[in-house]
């Protein structure tokens, strides 16, 4: 089974809006990283979050991380058509070498 | 791009038959990673090399087999090939074996078993 899972499964919203994806894994975690995979491509890494970090930004991307619910959420703020494709999170396992995805979140934004 | 170059990007071949998927990591990454990626799976974690070495072990059939070269290179070998085993196959590649290096991905090899 998957470490990570994202919710919702799919998002549809119009541009300029606001997109958040959330984030919830099973065990303890070293760190979480945010993906994104236009299709058929190779995923690109936006941003990873140590387990001792709250929060952290990159440009229009806002991470949360909360330890004590084994949750992560992703805000994407007024985002664009450019911003259309899926979204994973990935967590490694403490003490492990493993990167484990989630099934993903795909967003689409309409013009 | 990523620096992680896959060949070949498309793979059609008939069940049981055996294929080859190379990959090239970014330059000074040590760490090979492969994942299969399929609709109804997802992303699922292969297997992971650290400078020619094996580190981890996920979900990889007993007819899959991987290996990392001397010169980095990784190549993973499926054999007895199934239906079930098309998918997109990724590699990616990371500066360390730990899991505090962002992966990045080659744009992977889309494999059809007919």
């Amino acid at each position: 089974s998957q470490q990570g899972e994202e919710d919702p499964q799919a998002l549809s919203i119009q541009e300029g809006e606001n997109a958040t994806m959330n984030c919830s894994y099973k065990t303890s975690i070293n760190n979480l990283q945010w993906y994104r995979q236009n299709s058929g491509r190779g995923l690109v890494h936006l941003i990873l979050i140590r387990s001792n970090e709250r929060e952290k930004h990159s440009g229009r991307l806002r991470v949360t991380l909360d330890t004590s619910k084994k949750s992560s959420s992703l805000l994407i703020t007024a985002s664009r058509a450019a911003d259309t494709a899926s979204y994973f999170c990935a967590t490694d396992v403490t003490g492990g070498f493993k990167t484990i995805f989630g099934a993903g979140t795909r967003l689409f934004v309409k013009a | 791009d990523s620096g992680v170059t896959q060949t070949p990007k498309h793979l059609i071949t008939a069940t049981g038959q055996r294929v080859t998927l190379r990959c090239s990591p970014r330059s000074g990454d040590l760490s090979v990673y492969w994942y299969q990626q399929s609709l109804d799976q997802g992303l699922q974690f292969l297997i992971q090399y650290y400078n020619g070495e094996e580190r981890a072990k996920g979900n990889i059939l007993e007819r899959f087999s991987a290996q990392q070269f001397p010169d980095l290179h990784s190549e993973l070998n499926l054999s007895s090939l199934e239906l079930g085993d098309s998918a997109l196959y990724f590699c990616a590649s990371s500066a360390s074996t730990g899991s505090n290096s962002p992966l990045h991905f080659g744009n992977g090899t889309r494999l059809t078993v007919t």
